[in-house]
């Protein structure tokens, strides 16, 4: 299994919902990473995990959060977001990340 | 800070045709890591091809070659025999060890002429 599977492809959410995205991958990857990709744009990185510990936090919005509860799975938590989240997020794995990261489809995010 | 720079934001080619891409970085590190990534309309990113920076030899997979100049900081892009499927947005990127990062560029969206 070579992939990185994101779930849901789609989503649409008030600015009261609360929503998880979720990120599985079976390559026994130790780092994950969650993006987030305007259009036309390049992706900007949000978090990583490493071992499953959060290493780092891109000083992103305490609206958004991450959790990693085992070393297959990572979630974005979603609250009170607002219309410029709006966005693709894009999750990522690497064993060894100088070797490349392996990104999933993303989640198309819209915020009404 | 290490940055990414692709400074054509848009490029066309006709199909069967060769085209290039460019990208230079900027980094004090002397043991890194470039890529270019492709990300077509369907948004999966996919790695295309990586090089690493301690390696002299350019690095090939199929119609897709890169020419690395270390000491210019260039890391450019060739695609011979474009294909239609080669329509897409095409990211360099680079990573070292120093922040432990993948750092993007702005990306090149590349129109393939039938």
């Amino acid at each position: 299994d070579t992939e990185v599977t994101q779930t849901p492809k789609h989503l649409v959410m008030g600015m009261t919902n609360k929503k998880s995205l979720k990120c599985e991958q079976h390559m026994g990857h130790r780092a994950m990473y969650w993006y987030k990709q305007k259009a036309k744009k390049p992706p900007e990185l949000m978090f990583v995990y490493s071992y499953e510990k959060l290493s780092i936090n891109e000083s992103v919005p305490s609206r958004f959060s991450p959790e990693c509860p085992n070393s297959s799975l990572l979630n974005l938590h979603l609250h009170a977001l607002q219309p410029e989240d709006s966005a693709l997020y894009l999750c990522a794995s690497s064993q060894d990340p100088p070797r490349g990261y392996t990104f999933g489809s993303g989640t198309r995010l819209t915020v009404v | 800070a290490q940055t990414v720079t692709q400074s054509q934001p848009e490029m066309s080619v006709q199909e069967a045709e060769t085209v290039t891409l460019s990208c230079t970085y900027d980094t004090s590190e002397s043991d890194y890591y470039l890529f270019w990534y492709k990300q077509p309309p369907s948004r999966q990113m996919i790695l295309v091809i990586r090089q690493e920076a301690y390696k002299q030899q350019n690095a090939t997979e199929n119609r897709f070659s890169v020419n690395f100049q270390k000491a210019a900081k260039s890391f450019s892009l060739k695609i011979s025999d474009s294909q239609l499927g080669d329509a897409a947005m095409y990211f360099c990127a680079y990573y070292g060890g120093a922040t432990n990062k993948l750092i993007f560029g702005t990306g090149t969206l590349l129109a393939v002429q039938p």
